[in-house]
């Protein structure tokens, strides 16, 4: 039962690069997220996914392009990083129906950017 | 808009017990829920409280007052394990199928 997967879990990149973070789960759960966290910001909501070619802007979604070709995917792209973005991001999805404010996260990915 | 409050430190002594608030402003409500997240790992869903009352699992409980747009969660027979940041977060209408979480409360538990 793999669940939900990240990667990769450590990056460095340079300032002005293109970043992808990927994000697969293998449940088929419809609803997907993506979160970053940064010390004394919480968990900011970023993107999330209803389901395939489904997509809605969170609360910080400046800088960053999100897709879901498949409902097991969903990735992440940093157009152009800044330092700014410096921050763990996890990725998470939730099922339909019952359970509507259990979700479960992958284990983070942590983006240095320099 | 939405927002969430919650106290942002709390240290209590291993074996004592240790409420964690939080209040909200939201347009709807869908429910108050609790995660737990230790150092450098992920969060976990700890509790959901859709109607007003008080929930128990195990050590933890979590309790919400709708008409007060409060909650806590309550954490007994305190464990060296327990000290994590513990998250409150809810959906409403703004957030839609999403889930919004306050600021954390890093809870450190000593000897």
């Amino acid at each position: 039962d793999a669940g939900i997967t990240q990667s990769p879990r450590y990056k460095i990149t340079e300032t002005g690069r293109q970043v992808t973070l990927m994000c697969h789960q293998t449940w088929s759960h419809s609803y997907m997220f993506w979160y970053r966290q940064d010390l004394g910001h919480g968990l900011r909501l970023i993107y999330y996914s209803a389901a395939a070619d489904i997509t809605d802007k969170g609360e910080v979604p400046d800088g960053y392009v999100v897709s879901r070709s498949k409902t097991e995917n969903f990735p992440l792209t940093l157009e152009s990083a800044t330092r700014s973005q410096t921050s763990v991001y996890f990725c998470a999805s939730r099922r339909d129906g019952s359970g509507l404010n259990t979700i479960y996260f992958g284990e983070g990915s942590w983006l240095t950017v320099v | 808009g939405q927002s969430l409050e919650q106290p942002s430190e709390v240290t209590a002594v291993e074996g004592a017990i240790v409420q964690i608030n939080c209040t909200y402003q939201t347009s709807g409500f869908y429910g108050l829920s609790w995660y737990q997240q230790h150092d450098g790992g992920a969060p976990t869903f700890l509790s959901y409280n859709a109607l007003d009352g008080l929930e128990e699992t195990g050590r933890f409980s979590s309790f919400l007052s709708r008409s007060d747009s409060y909650g806590y969660l309550l954490l007994q027979e305190l464990q060296m394990k327990d000290s994590a940041s513990y998250f409150c977060a809810v959906r409403d209408l703004d957030s839609g199928y999403a889930l919004n979480f306050g600021k954390g409360t890093s809870l450190l538990v000593t000897p």
